[in-house]
Formats: C-alpha cells, structure tokens, sequence
C-alpha cells in the first residue's frame, strides 16, 4: 500500500490528452513540492516534472504538472506512442521523515 | 556530465549482506545542495526509497528498512555505497543510486544510474 495514490492504469489514443493522478496528505503533498518520472520497460526512471511543475531541460511541453492542496497531477497531451510507460510521483513526507512513491500508473497509448 | 554506475554482486544468499556501490562520475560528490541515495524496484512492483547520505555523512533511512539499512560515503573515491544485512527473498530487486536535489521545500533524483539486478537466493 503506497502512502501516494495513484490510478494502477490510464490509456489515450495518439493525440488525445491523459490526466494522471496522484493522492496524499497533508504530511507530505500538502507541505512539499510533487515530482513526477516516467519510466520505459526495462530502463531507469526519468525526471519528467519536479517542483510540482518545472520541466527539466529536455522534456518536451506536452508534460505538464500541477498540484493543489494534497492532491497532484500529471497531464500528457499530444498522446505519442513512445508516451507508453509507468509513472510514479514522489514527494517527501515531513510525519515519515523520507520520501514516498505513488504505486505507479501504467499508461497505454491505444 | 554527471552519470552514476552501481556495482556489486549480482547474487546474494539469504540471511546475508547486500553489498552495493555507486561510483560517481563527471561530477563532485562534495556537493553542498544536492544529497545522494538508493532506490529498489521489486520485480513487477513499484518504486521504493531505501534511504540518502549527505557528503558530510548525515543521513536519512526509510523507517521500514532503517533497522537493516547502512548507507556511507566516501569523498575520496567518489562512491557511497549500500549495505542491508539479513537480507530475504523480498529484497530481490533491481537497486538504483540516485543524485537528489534538496530545497527548502524540495526534494528529488535529478540523476539515476541504470540499475543493478540483486538476487536473493539459495
């Protein structure tokens, strides 16, 4: 049972924009910023959005981020196929003293 | 450019220590902003923070593994590294370090090197 809570699945066609989720408290999204990483089969996970919604150098705009209150999410738009992968977002957790992951969500580009 | 590579034995037995480093390359471990640190991923299974290390030694373990968990640096060779003793199946997993980016308010891997495979098994 992870502390952040994410939807296991989410799926688009190639074009269409998908929100992705993510649920927490006040202990950890309420008081710090949520980062999100995209993860291809088989590789390393990639930064993709940090500081709840700066992208770092090299990610394209169609990735964006917000957050409010304890909740965040992520929204892809322009749907590529290369989009398919899991993705988590992580954040620090003042009450756990350490970071915390959202279970993952597993997005398929139909 | 910054990278990360991790190393150490692919296979460990049961009831023993995991051993593993993350040498640092392109870049200072002496860093005053940023901290460096493990994550495992079980097989089929999500992300897991096992715990960061600061240059000067301080760290920060994952309440659930603290108990098993030592992570060290060392500045000289550019490397910190893992243990975690009494090791069991559940902690078969690909390990990943990490370099972290800390702020007053933020906190996240900016840097990843690309994982190693550790097996508990008989």
């Amino acid at each position: 049972q992870s502390v952040l809570t994410q939807p296991p699945s989410a799926s688009g066609t190639p074009g269409q924009r998908v929100t992705i989720s993510c649920s927490g408290s006040s202990s950890n999204i309420g008081s710090n910023t949520v980062n999100w990483y995209q993860q291809l089969p088989g590789t390393a996970p990639k930064l993709l959005i940090y500081s709840n919604s700066q992208r770092p150098s090299g990610v394209p705009d169609r990735f964006s981020g917000s957050k409010s209150g304890t909740s965040a999410s992520l929204a892809i738009s322009g749907l590529q196929s290369e989009d398919e992968a899991d993705y988590y977002c992580v954040t620090w957790d003042d009450s756990l003293k350490g970071v915390v992951f959202g279970g993952g969500t597993k997005l398929t580009v139909l | 450019q910054l990278q990360l590579q991790e190393s150490g034995p692919g296979l460990v037995k049961p009831s023993e220590t995991l051993s593993l480093t993350c040498t640092v390359s392109g870049g200072s471990i002496s860093s005053t902003t940023h901290y460096w640190g493990w994550i495992r991923q079980p097989p089929g299974k999500g992300l897991e923070w096992i715990g960061s290390i600061f240059y000067s030694g301080s760290t920060d373990y994952n309440p659930s593994l603290r108990s098993r968990v030592t992570i060290s640096v060392d500045t000289s060779k550019i490397q910190f590294s893992l243990r975690l003793n009494s090791v069991t199946a559940a902690d078969t997993a690909v390990y990943y370090c990490a370099r972290i980016v800390v702020g007053p308010w933020d906190y996240y891997m900016d840097v990843w090197g690309k994982g190693t495979t550790v097996t508990v098994s008989s």
